[in-house]
């Protein structure tokens, strides 16, 4: 069965850290791939994506992510993060095609003042 | 974000009840979604409508029902749900159309449901 694996479900981090969080996703034909944020009291909404051409992905606040295909990964990266980016975040698949959304578990990110 | 809205916001039934679950968007979107949101599991797709035809039943059991009388109105009818049906109950939409390839979703608030 189609499934994502987000590795870790709890990251703290202090402000300017970098972070990288994994997501890895098996299925064997094209998707897309998109990265949701969750902030406090807030809604889903949507960081990044990607469907086609440069794999390496530019999202709101400053936020990237690269999909590696060889490897079904879609990792989310920030290279300084801020206490304002404390939040869950959920890396999802969709097969190309479809509207058959397939999401992680998630990750809470809690960074430190 | 009101883009996408969700009522009730909170819901406790009996087992024996009827309720429905009411979501509308203001996005002039085409596609509407429900997921289901349950602690430490994936958020779960349990349906899609796009232009109003069901095109994803994610194999939902029946005592769950949805409806679509348009493209800005999704409902999702209730009866004689069980404990374990107690979750958070999202509903999306997006732009749509013919499996327009990366459709950004947007969001309700969600309805915290809890099943006696």
């Amino acid at each position: 069965a189609q499934s994502v694996s987000q590795h870790n479900h709890h990251v703290i981090l202090s402000e300017a850290a970098s972070l990288e969080l994994g997501c890895n996703y098996s299925y064997g034909g094209t998707v897309n791939l998109f990265w949701y944020v969750q902030y406090p009291g807030q809604h889903l909404q949507l960081l990044l994506k990607y469907f086609s051409g440069d794999p390496l992905v530019k999202g709101i606040k400053g936020f990237e992510a690269e999909f590696i295909k060889s490897k079904f990964s879609f990792n989310l990266r920030k290279p300084s993060v801020q206490w304002s980016d404390t939040a869950e975040y959920f890396c999802a698949v969709c097969p190309s095609g479809t509207y058959k959304y397939i999401f992680g578990t998630g990750t809470r990110l809690k960074v430190l003042a | 974000e009101t883009g996408v809205t969700q009522t009730p916001r909170h819901l406790v039934m009996g087992m024996t009840n009827k309720k429905s679950l009411k979501c509308e968007q203001h996005l002039g979107h085409n596609a509407m979604y429900w997921y289901k949101q349950s602690a430490k599991k994936p958020l779960e797709l349990m349906f899609v409508y796009n232009f109003k035809e069901q095109t994803e039943n994610n194999s939902v059991p029946s005592r769950f029902s949805p409806e679509c009388p348009n493209s800005s109105h999704l409902f999702l009818h209730l009866h004689t749900l069980q404990p374990e049906d107690s979750a958070l109950y999202l509903c999306a939409s997006s732009q749509g159309g013919a499996a327009v390839n990366g459709d950004t979703q947007y969001f309700g608030p969600g309805t915290r449901l809890t099943v006696l």
